[in-house]
Parts: structure tokens; C-alpha cells; sequence
């Protein structure tokens, strides 16, 4: 079965640059789609299609896929953006929604 | 605006059997693809089962295939998870997450729910 894999944890400075990693075995040919959750909250899709934001969503928020890493990039971070974020893929050939482990970002 | 409410969870004890809801406003429900993912405790997320919105195509995860049956009803906006053999390891929060669009080559799960949670104990 697929397999994508995140670090547990990423931590950044106000007004920084987070960068957040997803690995699977040739992901750059899959479209990935990004997850941003806060505690007690519900996910909310914040990237799709590797570098695609949904309405409502700031441009600080960016994609890239590439090789066996796609990365979620948050530019300018700001307190209101630590949350568990999950990297997601579905796996045609094996008709399956696949997620990534997750990473808490923390902003410090 | 989307809406998506979940219903159904609660106490039921190990071999036990329930059946959630998830109604959905605000799209093309028809045409829609849903999407059932639970969060167990402390963990991350974990993908369940989809239904494309003519029911033509179904899909489950191993670990509940054979135990779990998604449905819909298209007059109602609404999709079930009829959950039987029920077992610790299926205590989580259930979240339901609709999207327009057919359950083929891309599959983003574009609206959730706020979930319903489910506790698998005697």
C-alpha cells in the first residue's frame, strides 16, 4: 500500500518561512492536496492539486510535487497558523485516499 | 454556503453496531462524491470509504472492509455508514467530507463536517 511520510513536527518564527514535507514513492506524478487542522476542529483543505488554493484560502499558503517530495509552504507565518497539517493523495490503482502522518507546526 | 452535519455516534459497546448520518447543503449533491475519515484519539487522520454520487463506485479501507457499508440517498442529501462488529480500535471522531466531482482520477475532500464521535467500549 501507499505510504506518505511527514516529519512529527516543524517550528518557525513569526514572519518566517515553513516548509513541510511529504514523501511518497514518485509522488510527483500524483496530484497531492493539504490539510490544515486546529485543535477541536475540523480539516480544512487549504492546497489542492499540488499548488492550487481553494477560495478563501491566503496566497501565503503554496505548494510544490516533485521526484518523491511534494512540499507544503507557508510564507510569513503568523500565530494563527499552528495547526497539524496532512498531506493527502488518492491511489488510483489501488482505489484508495491515502494520508500522511501529519506534522504539528509551531510557531514560536 | 456548504454545510455538512454529521450524526449518529455514541457509547455502544465491542461487537456492537451503528450507523452514522452526514447531510449535505449547498452542493450539487447528485453529482457529488463523500467521503467518510475518522481521527482516533490523539492520532492523525485515517481515510474510511467514498461513494461517488451515482453509488456506481464504492471504496473502503482494509481495515473496515467486509464490517462497514456506505450509502446515500440523493433525495435526502444524505450519506450513511452502517458500522456492525464494532471493536476498540474503531473509537474515533468520524468526520464527513463532500466534494463536487467524480471519485476518478482526483479526489480532494473539499467540505467537512465537525464529526461525530464514536467509543467502542463495555
Amino acid at each position: 500500500s501507499y505510504v506518505l511520510t511527514q516529519p512529527p513536527s516543524v517550528s518557525v518564527a513569526p514572519g518566517k518561512t515553513a516548509r513541510i514535507p511529504c514523501e511518497g514513492n514518485n509522488i510527483g506524478i500524483k496530484g497531492v492536496h493539504w490539510y490544515q487542522q486546529k485543535p477541536g476542529q475540523a480539516p480544512v483543505l487549504v492546497v489542492y492539486n499540488n499548488n492550487d488554493r481553494p477560495s478563501g484560502i491566503p496566497e501565503r499558503f503554496s505548494g510544490s510535487n516533485s521526484g518523491n517530495t511534494a512540499t507544503l509552504t507557508i510564507s510569513r507565518v503568523e500565530a494563527g497558523d499552528e495547526a497539524d497539517f496532512y498531506c493527502q493523495v488518492w491511489d488510483f490503482s489501488d482505489r484508495v485516499v491515502v494520508f500522511g502522518t501529519g506534522t504539528k507546526v509551531t510557531v514560536l | 454556503e456548504v454545510q455538512v452535519v454529521e450524526s449518529g455516534g455514541g457509547l455502544v459497546k465491542p461487537g456492537g453496531s451503528l450507523r452514522l448520518s452526514c447531510e449535505i447543503s449547498g452542493l450539487t449533491f447528485g453529482r457529488s462524491r463523500v467521503t467518510w475519515v475518522r481521527q482516533a484519539p490523539g492520532k492523525g487522520l485515517e481515510w474510511v470509504s467514498s461513494i461517488s454520487g451515482s453509488s456506481n463506485y464504492i471504496y473502503y479501507a482494509d481495515s473496515v472492509r467486509g464490517r462497514f457499508t456506505i450509502s446515500r440517498d440523493n433525495a435526502r442529501n444524505s450519506v450513511y455508514l452502517e458500522m456492525i462488529d464494532l471493536t476498540a480500535d474503531d473509537t474515533a471522531v468520524y468526520f464527513c467530507a463532500g466534494a463536487e466531482g467524480s471519485l476518478t482520477t482526483v479526489v480532494t475532500l473539499d467540505y467537512w463536517g465537525q464529526g461525530t464521535l464514536v467509543t467502542v467500549s463495555s
